[in-house]
């Protein structure tokens, strides 16, 4: 696609539930990253693929939260048995390789969990 | 543990010049990077610079880099109600850590 592609665009859902968001990244990016954001709050480094490399995935705060990518194409960041504290807005980027200079952000999921 | 800071607001007049500091902690650095954020969009690079350079010019943005302070500054010239935004610092050690985000409010 032309761009990096996120959904839902916003996620309401009840305290315990589990969600799933998706990421399309740009085609042909091999590198792909999940932030997140809370409000007023820098962004957070969640999990990064790499190729067919092992995942790096020290920012994961908890075993509630997941990852899953297929080859090259979409990743899901699946959040477990939610909580309110996960509210945020859950960014993905996507980068040819490993080179962050040519990374691009996708508008983001905003997660409020009620 | 790596951190980036940034003061959260700036306010400056439309035409004056805007300068947004930011500062790191990991010294091994290799890019650090200026993202802009406009309500409701994505993060959008506006500019990088490679560790061992200590300016980078490009149109009415220059980012100087101060190493040895790890201080690094974004100076958005002629400011225009259309840069209005949100500015991410973001250094690139292990991985990439951002900073909290300078808010630019533009005076008329």
């Amino acid at each position: 696609g032309a761009g990096v592609s996120q959904s839902p665009s916003n996620k309401v859902t009840e305290k315990g539930k589990d969600v799933e968001l998706r990421c399309d990244p740009i085609s042909g990016h091999t590198a792909l990253y999940w932030y997140r954001q809370r409000l007023g709050q820098g962004l957070e480094f969640l999990i990064y693929f790499q190729g067919n490399s092992a995942p790096d995935k020290s920012g994961l705060p908890s075993d509630r939260f997941s990852a899953e990518r297929t080859g090259e194409s979409v990743s899901t960041l699946t959040i477990q048995r939610t909580q309110q504290e996960d509210s945020a807005v859950y960014l993905c980027a996507s980068s040819q390789g490993g080179s962050w200079t040519e990374a691009f952000f996708g508008q983001g999921t905003r997660l409020t969990v009620v | 543990g790596e951190d980036v800071e940034q003061s959260l607001f700036l306010s400056v007049r439309e035409g004056d010049s805007s300068v947004i500091n930011c500062t790191y902690t990991d010294s091994s650095s290799t890019y650090l990077y200026w993202y802009k954020q406009e309500p409701g969009a994505g993060l959008q690079l506006l500019t990088y610079i490679f560790s061992n350079m200590d300016m980078k010019q490009d149109q009415r943005l220059t980012v100087l880099l101060n190493k040895k302070d790890k201080h690094l500054s974004l100076r958005i010239a002629d400011t225009q109600t259309g840069d209005s935004a949100i500015y991410f610092c973001a250094e690139k050690g292990d991985k990439i850590i951002f900073g909290k985000g300078t808010r630019l409010h533009i005076l008329p």
